[in-house]
């Protein structure tokens, strides 16, 4: 399966500053999704992120918030912008792993708390 | 229409005893559905998965059971670990044709959770 090395793995920010959060994949994939987990919540899908176009935004999250980049087919980052107190959750980046059929491959996950 | 419904909340199962985990979902274009195990502080690891031309999918002590009628499906723990306690999360996607799933194609939507607890 894929290695999916995200970073940072925590961060305490002040409110009204960015983060931006980075996701490296060992391998080239298409697909690579952004997730967001409050504690002791399931995950919550923000974006897909596919190299060489934009990001698709579910609804709730918009592209001002959360911005994502996608530069080539083993990265990807997530800014969360303009951060408040409820902005503080659990984001992690996945990506569907090459020739495994159908699996995705889940990020360790950056613990974020906005104070 | 993209829920999956996850149950119960939370388990707890003495060593040796199977833990049963049940799911529904209502999108009919789904035809992927993996289980995953989280522990704290790490992201959600995959288990196990099912497509829907199968009823049943084994893996060591782990079984999924898919009901494609009742649009349900179920994971049973066999001889439970204390290793096992961890948070489990039922998911679904489409993946087999674009077409089908529309927007849903590729994305996994996740049931609510449950937290296994394993006693000694």
């Amino acid at each position: 399966s894929a290695v999916i090395s995200q970073k940072p793995s925590r961060d305490i920010c002040q409110r009204g500053t960015s983060l931006t959060i980075q996701c490296q994949v060992d391998s080239q994939v298409t697909m690579m999704f952004w997730y967001r987990q409050q504690p002791g919540q399931s995950l919550t899908l923000i974006a897909t992120a596919n190299q060489g176009s934009e990001a698709t935004y579910e609804s709730g999250f918009v592209i001002d918030k959360f911005p994502i980049s996608r530069p080539n087919l083993t990265f990807s980052t997530l800014t969360v912008s303009n951060m408040s107190p409820e902005d503080s959750s659990i984001y992690l980046c996945s990506a569907q792993n090459p020739g495994q059929g159908y699996g995705y491959t889940f990020g360790s996950g950056t613990r974020l708390t906005v104070v | 229409q993209q829920q999956v419904k996850q149950s119960p909340q939370s388990l707890i199962v003495q060593k040796g005893g199977i833990s049963i985990i049940n799911c529904a979902y209502e999108n009919t274009a789904f035809d992927y559905f993996p289980w995953y195990q989280q522990f704290p502080g790490k992201g959600p690891a995959l288990l196990i998965a099912i497509r829907p031309d199968v009823s049943e999918k084994k893996e060591g002590r782990f079984t999924i059971s898919f009901n494609k009628s009742a649009k349900q499906f179920s994971l049973h723990i066999m001889d439970s670990q204390p290793g096992d306690s961890a948070t489990y999360f039922c998911a679904a996607s489409c993946v087999g044709s674009p077409n089908a799933g529309g927007t849903s194609y590729g994305k996994l939507t996740f049931g609510q959770g449950t937290i296994l607890t394993v006693h000694p």
